[in-house]
């Protein structure tokens, strides 16, 4: 099946600092995802990307649509305590076997010093 | 009040009991989702449900039953717990326009 590869699987930064993170797929996708999960908590929408190249923003987080449409990147800019959280891509093929369902990432675990 | 409604938020109990999760929802979206997660793996689908008659296994359903009791229900229920099903359990949301998925808040289910 499909599996998504995310790195780094833990970031220790000082406030302040930028922040990036990837998903790689050995499928293509048509969808990329971004979720953050505080602790306690559900997964909530970062950001979401449909189209190959695509660049898009909120707020301090950028997140791009890789061109090949197997990887994705999600950045941080100035990062603040309340960043700390884990971090998921997902992704969706829309095709086939796989229609309507969002493979996910390991996770990326960011803790922010003050 | 929350889109995603879950119960109980937390729930210990012994192997061999039988378990239902519940999920609701306020949003009238018609996908809904269970999945499970457990430390390093990520997020693993279980069932998905697109509407009321339609009910399919994700990756991992062995040893896991769902129920659609109506657009806005989907239950989740354990036949008979074993300790490796101690995990995170997530309810989400999706619609047929879209990929994006909105998840309840968790239920975290600890089987001694």
């Amino acid at each position: 099946g499909q599996q998504l590869n995310q790195s780094p699987q833990s970031m220790f930064i000082q406030e302040g600092e930028d922040v990036s993170m990837n998903c790689t797929s050995s499928s293509i996708f048509n969808t990329w995802l971004w979720y953050k999960q505080d602790p306690g908590e559900g997964p909530v929408l970062l950001i979401a990307l449909y189209k190959a190249g695509e660049l898009t923003s909120n707020g301090r987080l950028t997140a791009q649509f890789g061109i090949t449409r197997k990887d994705s990147f999600l950045n941080i800019s100035a990062s603040i305590p309340s960043d700390v959280g884990i971090y998921f891509c997902a992704g969706n093929n829309a095709g086939g076997t796989s229609y309507g369902k969002l493979t996910f990432g390991q996770g990326t675990i960011l803790t922010v010093h003050p | 009040d929350a889109d995603v409604t879950q119960t109980p938020r937390n729930r210990i109990t012994k192997t061999g009991k039988r378990i239902m999760l519940e999920c609701s929802q306020t949003k009238g979206h018609d996908r809904m989702y269970w999945y499970r997660q457990d430390p390093g793996l990520g997020l693993r689908l279980i069932y998905y449900s697109f509407d009321v008659k339609d009910i399919n296994k994700g990756e991992i359903s062995d040893g896991y039953s769902v129920s659609r009791q109506a657009q806005a229900k989907f239950s989740l229920s354990l036949e008979s717990a074993i300790p490796n099903q101690t995990a995170l359990y997530f309810c989400a949301l999706g619609q047929t326009s879209t990929d994006t998925q909105y998840f309840g808040p968790g239920t975290r289910l600890t089987v001694l």
